[in-house]
C-alpha cells in the first residue's frame, strides 16, 4: 500500500540554524503532499502544500519542493526559531477514501535560544 | 469562521466507562474524519463520515467503537467499556470535498484518559 516516511527525530537545533526534515512518499499515482505542524497540546495545522511536480509549497520561511523523480517532499528553513519548535508531519494525498492522507510519525524539531 | 471544534479537551474515564468525543466541522464542511495518536506518535485513521453516511471506518476497531454524523449536530466518535489502552488523543478533522488537493483542517483534540 502507499506510505510515507520521514527521518527520524528529534531534531535540536540552535536558534538560526538551517533545518531540513526528510520525506519521501511510495510512487503510486500523483498523489498531493502537504506539511503539517502540530505545536504542544494543539491539533495539527496545514504549513504547506504542492499539487503537482516540481511545485514549491512554502509558508512562514518553511518551504518544499515536489521531487517525482526522488519521490520526495523535504521540509525546509533557512534559519529557525525557538517558536518553531514543533512536530512536523509530511502527509501525501493519494485520493483514498481514509482521510485521503496518510501520515508518518512525524519529526518532533525542538529549538534552543 | 470558527474552525472545527472538539469537546471535551480532556476526559477521563474509569475502566468500563463510556466516552463520548465530539467534533463540529468547520461551517460547510460536509466531511468529517477521526484519528487517534497515541503518545510520540502519528495519527492513525479511524472513520471517514459524510452526513448521515459512514464512508470508511476500516480504521475503527470492530468492538466499542462506534461513529456518527446525524444531519443536525455534531459527529459522535463513542467508545464503550473503555480500557486503559483506549488512553490517547483523538482528533477530528473536516474537509469541503475529497479532491486530492483539498487540505483537511483538524480540531484541537480531545484527549482521553482511562484509569
Amino acid at each position: 500500500g502507499n506510505s510515507v516516511t520521514q527521518m527520524e527525530g528529534p531534531v535540536t537545533l540552535s536558534e538560526e540554524a538551517f533545518l531540513t526534515i526528510n520525506c519521501t512518499y511510495t510512487a503510486t499515482g500523483y498523489p498531493s503532499l502537504f506539511w503539517y505542524v502540530q505545536y504542544p497540546g494543539e491539533g495539527l495545522q496545514l504549513l504547506l502544500k504542492a499539487t503537482k511536480a516540481d511545485d514549491k509549497g512554502s509558508n512562514k520561511g518553511f518551504e518544499a519542493t515536489y521531487r517525482k523523480e526522488t519521490t520526495s517532499f523535504h521540509l525546509e528553513k533557512g534559519s529557525v526559531q525557538v517558536s518553531d519548535s514543533a512536530v512536523y508531519f509530511c502527509a501525501p494525498n493519494y485520493g483514498g477514501s481514509q482521510g485521503n492522507l496518510i501520515f508518518g510519525k512525524g519529526t518532533k524539531l525542538s529549538v534552543k535560544p | 469562521n470558527a474552525g472545527v471544534m472538539q469537546n471535551p479537551r480532556h476526559l477521563v474515564r474509569r475502566r468500563g466507562q463510556e466516552a463520548r468525543l465530539r467534533c463540529s466541522p468547520m461551517k460547510g464542511h460536509s466531511h468529517v474524519y477521526w484519528y487517534r495518536q497515541l503518545p510520540e506518535e502519528g495519527l492513525k485513521f479511524m472513520v471517514y463520515l459524510q452526513k448521515e453516511n459512514i464512508i470508511d471506518e476500516s480504521g475503527m476497531p470492530k468492538e466499542r467503537f462506534s461513529a456518527e454524523f446525524p444531519k443536525e449536530g455534531p459527529s459522535i466518535l463513542r467508545i464503550q467499556q473503555v480500557v486503559r489502552g483506549d488512553s490517547a488523543a483523538y482528533f477530528c478533522a473536516s474537509s469541503p470535498g475529497t479532491g486530492i488537493g483539498s487540505p483537511l483542517h483538524f480540531g484541537n483534540g480531545t484527549r482521553l484518559t482511562v484509569t
